[in-house]
C-alpha cells in the first residue's frame, strides 16, 4: 500500500486529454513539492514535472502539473500513442523522512 | 549527464552486494543521491539518498540496518552494500540524482538484483 494514492489505469483516445490524480496528507503533497515521472516501458523512469507545476526543459506544454492542500494532479493534453507509459508522482514524507512515490498509473491511449 | 550502475547479479537469501553507481557530467557534490528499486512488474520503491557532502542519510524502513548508502565525491561514485538481502529485495536498482533533492532529476538505466537459492 503506497503512502501516496494514485488511480492504478487511465484511459482515452489519441487527441484527447487525461488528469491522473496524486492523494497524501500533511506530512507529505502537503508542505513538500511534488514531482511526476513517466515511465515508458523498459526503461527508467524520467522527469516530468518538478516543484509541483514546472516542465522540465523539453517536455512538451502538453504536460501540466498542479497541486491543491495535500493532492496533486498532472495533466496531460492532446493524448499521442506515444504518450503510453506509467505515470508516478513524489514527493519527501517529513514524518517518514524518505521519499514516497504513488502506485503508479498506467495511461492506455485507445 | 550519466550515471550508469554496476554490481547487480544473482545473490542467495542472506547474502551481500554491492552496487556502485558512476556519474558524469555534473559537479557530484553539488547534488542529493539516491537508489530506488523497481520489483519485477511493481511500482517504484525510494530506498535511500544522502546528501552532497555525505553527512545526512536516509533509508526506507525496510533496509534499515541491511544496507548502507555511501559516496566518493573524488570518484563522482556512489554506492549501495547490501547485506542479508532478502527475497523481497529482488527489483531493478536505479541510480538517480537532484541538485536541490526536492525531486529525483537524473536517472541510471539500472542494474538488476535477483535473491533467490
Amino acid at each position: 500500500q503506497s503512502v501516496l494514492t494514485q488511480p492504478p489505469s487511465v484511459s482515452a483516445a489519441p487527441g484527447q486529454k487525461v488528469t491522473i490524480s496524486c492523494s497524501g496528507s500533511s506530512s507529505n503533497i502537503g508542505n513538500n513539492y511534488v514531482s511526476w515521472y513517466q515511465q515508458l516501458p523498459g526503461t527508467a523512469p524520467k522527469l516530468l514535472i518538478y516543484d509541483n507545476i514546472n516542465r522540465l526543459s523539453g517536455i512538451p506544454d502538453r504536460f501540466s502539473g498542479s497541486k491543491s492542500g495535500t493532492s496533486a494532479t498532472l495533466g496531460i493534453t492532446a493524448l499521442q500513442t506515444g504518450d503510453e507509459a506509467d505515470y508516478y508522482c513524489g514527493t519527501w514524507d517529513t514524518s517518514l523522512s524518505g521519499w514516497v512515490f504513488g502506485g503508479g498509473t498506467k495511461l492506455t491511449v485507445l | 549527464v550519466q550515471l550508469v550502475e554496476s554490481g547487480g547479479g544473482l545473490v542467495q537469501p542472506g547474502g551481500s552486494l554491492r552496487l556502485s553507481c558512476a556519474v558524469s557530467g555534473l559537479t557530484f557534490s553539488n547534488y542529493w543521491t539516491s537508489w530506488v528499486r523497481q520489483a519485477p512488474g511493481k511500482g517504484l520503491e525510494w530506498v535511500a539518498n544522502i546528501d552532497g557532502d555525505g553527512g545526512e542519510k536516509y533509508y526506507v524502513d525496510s533496509v534499515k540496518g541491511r544496507f548502507t548508502i555511501s559516496r566518493d565525491n573524488a570518484n563522482n561514485s556512489l554506492y549501495l552494500q547490501m547485506n542479508s538481502l532478502r527475497a523481497e529485495d529482488t527489483a531493478v536498482y536505479y541510480c538517480a540524482g537532484d541538485r536541490s533533492g526536492n525531486n529525483i532529476k537524473y536517472w541510471g538505466p539500472g542494474t538488476l538484483v535477483t535473491v533467490s537459492s
